[in-house]
C-alpha cells in the first residue's frame, strides 16, 4: 500500500540530546512538509522541501534541523536548541503540480 | 502573511442534526485553495474538502459542504444529519497557490457529536 510512514509513533528523550524523527513515503510525491502541533494550536510548518537536496525553513525552523537525500526520506533532527520540543510531529508530502497533502501517522515527542 | 481564525474552540451537535464551523483568514493573495481537515482521536489528520478561490461555486462531498464568502474572507463547513464518528478536532486551512504550497492552519475547532 502506498503512505508516509512515520516511527516511531511515541518517542522520549532527555533534555539535551539531539533526535531524529523518521519520515518515508512511497506515493512518489516530490514535496515533504514537517509540521508540529501543540494542544490548542493548530499545525505551524517546520521546514519544506519541494526537491531532493533542497528544503526551506517554515515559520518555526529554529532548534531543527532537515535533510533530503532521497526523494523518498525527509527525516527531521530536533536539536537542543529548540526550547520546548516535546510535541506532536506530522510529516505530509504532496505531488507536483497537485494540491493536497498526504499525512502520516505522527510521533509524539517527549522531552524531559 | 496569511493568517487563519477558526472562533469557536469547541462545539457540539445532536447525531443527526446539522452544523455549521466557522473560518476566516486573511490574505492579499488572489489565486489560493482553502481546505477543511478532520483530526479524529487516532490524529490521523484527513482532508475533508477543498475549496480553490477562483470557483464561485460552493464545494460539496457526501454529507459536508463549504460557504465561501471571497470577499468577506469567510470559509465554513456545515457537517448534516452529523454522526458519531464525525467527532473530532477540524481544522480550517489556507495554501497559496506558489511558493512551496505552503498551508497556514488554523487552530481548530473540537466537535461532539453526541447520540
Amino acid at each position: 500500500d502506498g503512505g508516509i510512514t512515520q516511527s516511531p509513533k511515541y518517542l522520549f528523550r532527555k533534555e539535551g540530546q539531539n533526535v531524529t524523527l523518521s519520515c518515508e513515503q512511497n506515493l512518489n510525491h516530490d514535496a515533504m512538509y514537517w509540521y508540529r502541533q501543540d494542544p490548542g494550536q493548530g499545525l505551524r510548518l517546520i521546514y519544506y522541501s519541494q526537491i531532493v537536496n533542497d528544503f526551506q525553513k517554515g515559520d518555526i525552523a529554529e532548534g531543527y534541523s532537515v535533510s533530503r537525500e532521497k526523494k523518498e526520506s525527509f527525516p527531521l533532527t530536533v536539536t537542543s536548541a529548540q526550547k520546548n520540543p516535546t510535541a506532536f510531529y506530522l510529516c505530509a508530502s504532496r505531488r507536483d503540480g497537485t494540491y493536497e497533502q498526504y499525512f502520516g501517522p505522527g510521533t509524539r515527542l517527549t522531552v524531559t | 502573511a496569511q493568517t487563519v481564525t477558526q472562533s469557536q474552540p469547541e462545539m457540539s451537535v445532536q447525531e443527526a442534526e446539522t452544523v455549521t464551523l466557522s473560518c476566516t483568514y486573511d490574505t492579499s493573495e488572489s489565486n489560493y485553495y482553502l481546505f477543511w481537515y478532520k483530526q479524529p482521536p487516532s490524529r490521523q489528520m484527513i482532508l475533508v474538502i477543498r475549496q480553490e478561490a477562483y470557483k464561485q461555486q460552493n464545494a460539496t462531498e457526501n454529507r459536508f459542504s463549504v460557504n465561501f464568502q471571497k470577499a468577506a474572507k469567510s470559509f465554513s463547513l456545515k457537517i448534516s444529519d452529523s454522526q458519531l464518528g464525525d467527532t473530532a478536532m477540524y481544522f480550517c486551512a489556507f495554501m497559496k497557490m506558489a511558493g512551496g504550497f505552503k498551508t497556514i492552519f488554523g487552530a481548530g475547532t473540537r466537535l461532539f457529536v453526541k447520540a
